[in-house]
């Protein structure tokens, strides 16, 4: 079975560029979360959907991201316009209805310079 | 203000030795408490959980412990094994209407030596 697939693996994109990461949930789980790993904040939480609709999205730093989840099998983590202290890794994680077991995707490099 | 502290940013131990990871959290919500274990350029994948209706659960060399009262827990590993070398997350849920959000501590890199 395929995991959370993300894309692209890796980005390098230069400062006030528009960036876009792209999500593939397995299929049949029911929410979807975006993380950002940074090696000052760790894991944080970004936004995540249930059922496609936005829970929580608290997490978001500032208005240059947003996400959409139009149907249930896709994502998107969009930044515009991009700044270096946006680079990070930026994970893509799923999780079945009821459960409490989330299943991460590779992530996304970026680097913005 | 983080609800899940990993005071520890790492932890060396000798192979065939127990490692003993902590975590520690704030939030009285949580009932749900998971490790993840990292690998350089691959993303978390779920290692052990454990309830909080329980104060202890075991996988082969896996073990994780529950304190409430102190809001505190415990991942140990034994024996520790050089493969275990990875980042490992402690993560936590509170029950919520519309699905849950793991909140993850920082991490603490285990690096076991041969």
């Amino acid at each position: 079975d395929a995991g959370v697939i993300q894309s692209p693996r890796h980005e390098v994109t230069e400062m006030g560029q528009e960036v876009t990461l792209r999500c593939k949930p397995i299929s049949g789980h029911n929410s979807l979360f975006w993380y950002r790993q940074t090696m000052m904040r760790g894991l944080e939480l970004l936004i995540y959907f249930n059922n496609n609709v936005p829970i929580d999205d608290s997490g978001m730093p500032e208005d240059r991201f947003s996400a959409k989840m139009p149907n249930a099998s896709f994502s998107t983590l969009k930044i515009q316009p991009s700044e270096p202290r946006d680079s990070a890794v930026y994970f893509c994680a799923s999780k079945r209805q009821g459960g409490n077991t989330i299943y991460f995707g590779e992530g996304s490099w970026l680097t913005v310079v | 203000d983080q609800q899940v502290k990993q005071n520890s940013p790492s932890l060396s131990v000798q192979e065939g030795r127990i490692s003993i990871l902590n975590c520690d959290y704030t939030n009285s919500m949580f009932d749900y408490f998971l490790w993840y274990k990292k690998y350089p350029a691959e993303g978390p994948t779920f290692l052990i959980s454990i309830s909080s209706i329980k104060d202890k659960n075991e996988d082969g060399r896996f073990t994780v412990f529950l304190n409430k009262s102190a809001k505190h827990l415990s991942l140990h590993i034994v024996p520790s094994q050089p493969g275990d070398s990875a980042v490992y997350f402690c993560a936590a849920s509170a029950p919520n209407q519309a699905g849950t959000a793991l909140i993850f501590g920082k991490g603490t890199t285990l690096s076991v030596s041969s």
